[in-house]
């Protein structure tokens, strides 16, 4: 079946622009989270979805990054006002919901290479 | 909070040489422990994990990894290493209380296996 697949793969914004990047998880997978790698930091929680929800935000690093997520599937990750430091590969991942067989087994798509300019 | 130390930034070995890399973490609870791997220009793929009952987990391509809760460790082992497994590795870990699988990764070893 398919996996989970992310948009675009790559992306090449000015400094103070808005981007969009867009996940798409494994067909009811209702676990969804996103993740960070740079080179700086590593890699990083941002944030995760059950369903439509967000219970846990605390990765977000600062009110420029949001994110939703629309019928349980795809989700959003909105960065405002770009900076440099936004740089990095955004990575999305989804799971079978809690306490389903599997839940604590995520799959990762391939990512998404924000470059700020 | 939780955090995992990767303590090899860099390991190059050669082809057929076994080789360990190491992580530990840090945590006062129950913890479920992952190694990822990454492939040169290619996702994260689970290699292996360990959630509960033996402490020894293995990988199909000949990967294991030994939960050790003493020294809070989950080194990644493999007797003899081939050209493709060149790679970086993360090593993560999730904590059981919250009910979901919050990852908190291990800043990564990249292995290089030369012939």
């Amino acid at each position: 079946g398919a996996g989970v697949s992310q948009s675009p793969s790559n992306k090449v914004t000015e400094k103070g622009k808005d981007v969009e990047l867009r996940c798409d998880p494994i067909s009811g997978h209702t676990a969804l989270y996103w993740y960070r790698q740079s080179l700086g930091q590593g890699l990083e929680f941002l944030i995760y979805f059950q369903g439509n929800s967000a219970p846990d935000k605390s990765g977000l690093p600062s009110d420029r990054f949001s994110a939703e997520r629309t019928g349980g599937s795809v989700s959003t990750l909105t960065i405002q006002r770009t900076q440099q430091e936004d740089s990095a590969v955004y990575l999305c991942a989804s799971a079978p919901g809690p306490g389903l067989a599997g839940s604590y087994e995520q799959y990762f798509g391939p990512g998404t290479r924000l470059t700020v300019t | 909070a939780q955090s995992v130390t990767q303590l090899d930034s860099q390991v190059p070995v050669f082809e057929e040489a076994p080789v360990e890399l190491r992580c530990n973490y840090s945590s006062s609870v129950s913890v479920y422990l992952f190694w990822y791997v990454q492939y040169p220009n290619q996702g994260l793929q689970l290699l292996l994990k360990y959630l509960s009952g033996s402490t020894l987990v293995e990988s199909i391509n000949g990967f294991e990894a030994e939960f050790n809760k003493s020294q809070t460790s989950f080194h990644l082992r493999k007797p003899s290493v081939h050209i493709s497994d060149t790679a970086e590795y993360f090593c993560a870990v999730s904590d059981r209380v919250g009910g979901y699988n919050k990852l908190i990764f291990g800043a990564g070893t990249r292995l290089a296996v030369h012939p």
